[in-house]
């Protein structure tokens, strides 16, 4: 099926490690690119592929992926990453859509 | 580095169509492998690709519009376009414009990736 599924909602301890996870058919064939949205501002990229970090964004955040699964992985959170991510990834299911975005998930930082 | 700035109307009345320009700075919107999307995001909602306009003037849209978005692009102006004909209730959002990558990686899978995003327009369609 041509779809992203993220989990709504994922909380975690200040300074503890927290994944979170997109799903879809389409992961076995294109990566994942995620963003950070806090509340009344644009997404911003945070991870794109295997490996790639745009300038300025922390060290403790990077992905990974399994299967129909990627991953992006925050290292020691903080209070700043409190937001709401999004991934997104190219579709291959012949639908035409092209791109898919998931649902998102909210992280809350305890 | 390329900023984005959206602009237009914030409130459309339904069956009228939604303009929206998208104006690229600090650099040429012809430069670069880019593609250029719109993407909308309904309050409380995900994030919802309209389309795409490569820098040739080829568009791509996402088919769920029903051929109502059309997108495209001034060279000269750098800027590029966004028409959404029909408008409903449903199409109110918050409408971004982004720069698209592309690349691939290990055994050639593939890669897109959004950035930079323009910090997005409210449109309201009411009466």
């Amino acid at each position: 099926s041509s779809e992203l599924t993220q989990d709504p909602a994922v909380s975690v301890a200040l300074g503890q490690t927290v994944r979170l996870t997109c799903q879809g058919d389409s992961l076995r064939h294109y990566y994942a690119s995620w963003y950070q949205q806090r509340p009344g501002q644009a997404p911003v990229l945070v991870f794109y592929g295997e490996k790639n970090r745009p300038s300025g964004i922390p060290d403790r955040f990077s992905a990974s992926s399994s299967g129909n699964t990627s991953y992006l992985t925050i290292t020691g959170a903080q209070a700043e990453d409190e937001a709401e991510y999004s991934c997104n990834s190219r579709d291959n299911s012949g639908n035409r859509l092209d791109v898919l975005f998931g649902g998102g998930t909210k992280l809350t930082v305890l | 580095q390329v900023q984005l700035q959206e602009s237009g109307p914030g409130l459309v009345k339904p069956s009228q169509t939604l303009s929206l320009s998208c104006t690229v700075s600090g650099g040429s919107i012809s430069s670069g492998s880019y593609s250029w999307s719109w993407i909308r995001q309904p309050a409380g909602k995900g994030l919802q690709w309209i389309g795409r306009v490569y820098t040739s003037g080829t568009p791509n849209y996402n088919p769920s519009l029903k051929s109502r978005a059309t997108i495209s692009v001034d060279r000269s102006n750098n800027h590029l376009s966004l028409k959404l004909s029909s408008v409903t209730a449903a199409d109110t959002a918050v409408y971004y414009c982004a720069r698209e990558a592309y690349g691939s990686g290990t055994y050639g899978r593939g890669l897109n990736w959004f950035d930079p995003w323009g910090q997005g327009t409210l449109v309201t369609v009411s009466s």
